[in-house]
């Protein structure tokens, strides 16, 4: 499974703009980028996920770099709600196993 | 948007007693589960994959025959943790692909296991 890398943590203020990074330099053609996030003593929730090109939803929005070694979660206004462990996971799609690394622990000050 | 249901949330048990962690797909037939584990402060480990009808896949260190895993039906799959011992004590998340060739995976809210 293509490995991806994320810093352990970051944090941010309430109200503003949040940037998650993810490296996956060694994505393959048919991997999808997945972003899940985990609040505390609950399981993940989806957040978004994308192929090549960038995406939008209600939750966040998500920008793919061209060559796709690289993407960002954005989360547009941060809330005291949005504080979790955000997982960037590569998937081919194809029904497997989802393999979770480390994450992003998110801490949102007021 | 399509649930899957966790039961119990938390539990309690006594050295050497077996637990049983059960994971309802709600609103969808789920041909496959997956079952994490979880320790404080770590990410979620994949502990198995399961097939209904069939027996689980099992990841490379984990031990089928302490951890028994039945997915008898489409929406029904469970974790038996035996012979529990403290070291055993942690988070016990289930997974459900939303059907073959989508993107849609659904967690449930997990499992607070204690052993004593």
């Amino acid at each position: 499974d293509a490995k991806t890398t994320q810093p352990n943590s970051m944090e941010s203020n309430e109200e503003e703009p949040v940037h998650l990074p993810c490296n996956h330099s060694t994505i393959s053609g048919t991997d999808y980028i997945h972003w899940y996030r985990q609040l505390p003593s609950q399981g993940p929730e989806y957040v978004i996920h994308g192929l090549t090109s960038n995406v939008n939803n209600r939750m966040a929005s998500l920008a793919i770099a061209e060559d796709r070694k690289s993407s960002t979660l954005i989360l547009h206004r941060a809330t005291l709600r949005d504080a979790a462990v955000y997982y960037c996971i590569l998937s081919n799609n194809q029904g497997g196993k989802l393999i979770f690394g480390q994450g992003t622990e998110l801490s949102v000050k007021p | 948007g399509a649930v899957v249901s966790q039961h119990p949330s938390w539990v309690i048990c006594k050295s050497g007693t077996s637990v049983k962690i059960e994971c309802r797909s709600l609103d969808f037939q789920a041909t496959t589960m997956f079952w994490y584990r979880q320790f404080p402060k770590q990410s979620l480990m994949l502990m198995a994959t399961s097939n209904e009808g069939s027996k689980a896949t099992y990841e490379q260190g984990v031990e089928k025959d302490k951890f028994l895993i039945n997915h008898a039906s489409l929406t029904l799959s469970t974790l038996t943790v035996t012979s529990a011992h403290p070291e055993d004590s942690s988070f016990y998340i289930c997974s459900a692909i939303l059907g073959f060739g989508t993107w849609g995976y659904t967690f449930g809210s997990g499992t607070r296991l204690t052993v004593v």
